[in-house]
């Protein structure tokens, strides 16, 4: 089975931009999370999305938005960027919601200039 | 909410010891507890779990972690560490009930073997 696969893996912008990130869950897997790595915050979760709903959500500003597509994939926008917002953006999918096992892909690399 | 805390940041060791990672958690309710290893250039893998059950857990490369409720602690062993141990080692803890805040990460240990 094919893991999680995210897209692009390297992402350079500037400040005030917008991106949007692509996620791809594992086959069979309805639960898609996404969490933002940074060396001075770790890794903070952002959201989760199953069956094209959020779930829910992290304590990160309204910038960060999300969706789930009905195949399970799911998309990650940030506006207005600001030089904080470089980090590695990590999707995780798992089968369920809630308490499941979540497998990782190998993330987005985001620098803003 | 929810924490994680890891102790130590960054363990070096030589290859053959024993190796013991510290976690403990805060959240007063029933949780599901993990072990992510990032090595080198690589994306999280999962080490290991613990649902419910037998609060001795095996994961993979003969790793274990021992739940111990009443620590609220949730630490990493391996009798014998080898030089393709060296990586990122995170502890995290989500609620059983559903993780309205997801995962919760520790900050993470940096563990390098020495050959």
């Amino acid at each position: 089975k094919a893991g999680v696969t995210q897209t692009p893996r390297y992402l350079i912008k500037t400040r005030g931009q917008q991106v949007t990130l692509s996620c791809s869950p594992i086959s069979g897997h309805r639960s898609v999370s996404w969490y933002q790595q940074t060396p001075g915050q770790g890794l903070q979760f952002l959201f989760e999305y199953f069956s094209e709903t959020q779930r829910n959500k992290g304590n990160f500003p309204g910038r960060f938005s999300g969706r789930q597509f009905s195949n399970s994939r799911s998309e990650m926008n940030v506006s207005t960027l600001e030089l904080g917002d470089s980090a590695l953006y990590l999707c995780a999918s798992s089968f369920d919601s809630g308490p499941d096992t979540q497998y990782f892909g190998p993330g987005t690399r985001l620098t803003v200039l | 909410a929810q924490s994680v805390s890891q102790h130590n940041h960054h363990v070096i060791l030589s290859e053959a010891a024993s190796l013991e990672l510290g976690c403990n958690y805060s959240y007063g309710g029933t949780v599901n507890l993990f072990w992510y290893v990032q090595y080198p250039g690589q994306h999280l893998q999962l080490l290991l779990k613990y649902f419910s059950g037998d609060p001795l857990v095996k994961g993979i490369k003969g790793f274990e972690a021992e739940f111990i409720k009443s620590k609220f602690s949730f630490n990493l062993r391996k009798p014998s560490v080898q030089w393709s141990d060296t990586a990122e080692y995170f502890c995290a803890v989500t609620n059983s009930g559903g993780g309205a805040d997801g995962l919760t990460f520790g900050k993470g240990t940096h563990l390098i073997i020495q050959p």
